[in-house]
């Protein structure tokens, strides 16, 4: 089975802070994707990646960056952590274009 | 756009009850549609899929079919346990596109 590992579980930063979430999938998946999930508004994408150093912007990307320097790993960046930024975060990766996710974990963020 | 639109939750039933949750969809293309379960305090995890007209996705008892005429996707389980008590998320994807766009989600809470 592909396995998405991500790197926390659970996290707790300072408003202001520089914040990675990492994010690795075993499987050679093409398409990696970051969502945020909050009650009441479901899943919201914030960005994904078709392919090694591409990216691409989702619903929700302003606050966030991405990077993906190679096909397994694709990290999810608060450039300034704010307290709205407080969520769980959910990565997930899909074998091509179509086809269903797998999912992380997911890392559960509050920014104090 | 493409979107997805569930019944609100919670849905609470008592054990080996009949469950449906609702879901319809519109699409721009030719979508392959999906269920995805979220247990509490995890990532989301896929459920069934069915990829064209009149496909019936199917696992754990939980069956949902794709019928293009009334664009739904509903599910349905015959007797639902505890251990089903959980988020379900309707999702779909068009052809060629990489992202899911995805339902609210519906809480299923399941009482002994």
């Amino acid at each position: 089975d592909v396995k998405v590992t991500q790197s926390s579980r659970y996290l707790v930063k300072r408003t202001g802070e520089k914040v990675f979430l990492e994010c690795v999938q075993d499987m050679d998946h093409e398409n990696m994707f970051w969502y945020r999930q909050d009650p009441g508004l479901g899943l919201r994408l914030i960005y994904f990646s078709y392919d090694v150093k591409m990216k691409e912007k989702g619903d929700i990307p302003e606050g966030y960056s991405v990077s993906r320097e190679k096909k397994e790993r694709f990290s999810l960046i608060l450039e300034s952590a704010s307290t709205n930024q407080t969520s769980m975060y959910l990565c997930a990766s899909s074998f091509e274009r179509g086809s269903g996710y797998t999912f992380g974990s997911g890392t559960r963020l509050t920014v104090v | 756009g493409d979107s997805v639109t569930q019944m609100e939750g919670p849905v609470t039933l008592s054990e080996e009850a009949f469950l449906t949750i609702n879901c319809t969809y519109t699409a721009t293309g030719y979508p392959s549609l999906f269920w995805y379960v979220q247990y509490p305090g995890e990532g989301l995890q896929l459920l069934l899929k069915a990829t064209k007209a009149d496909d019936k996705g199917s696992n754990k008892g939980f069956e949902a079919t794709y019928r293009k005429e009334t664009t739904s996707f509903h599910l349905e389980k015959g007797s639902v346990q505890v251990s089903d008590s959980a988020v379900y998320f309707c999702a779909l994807s068009v052809t060629g596109y990489s992202t899911l766009t995805f339902g609210k989600g519906t809480m299923l809470l399941v009482s002994p």
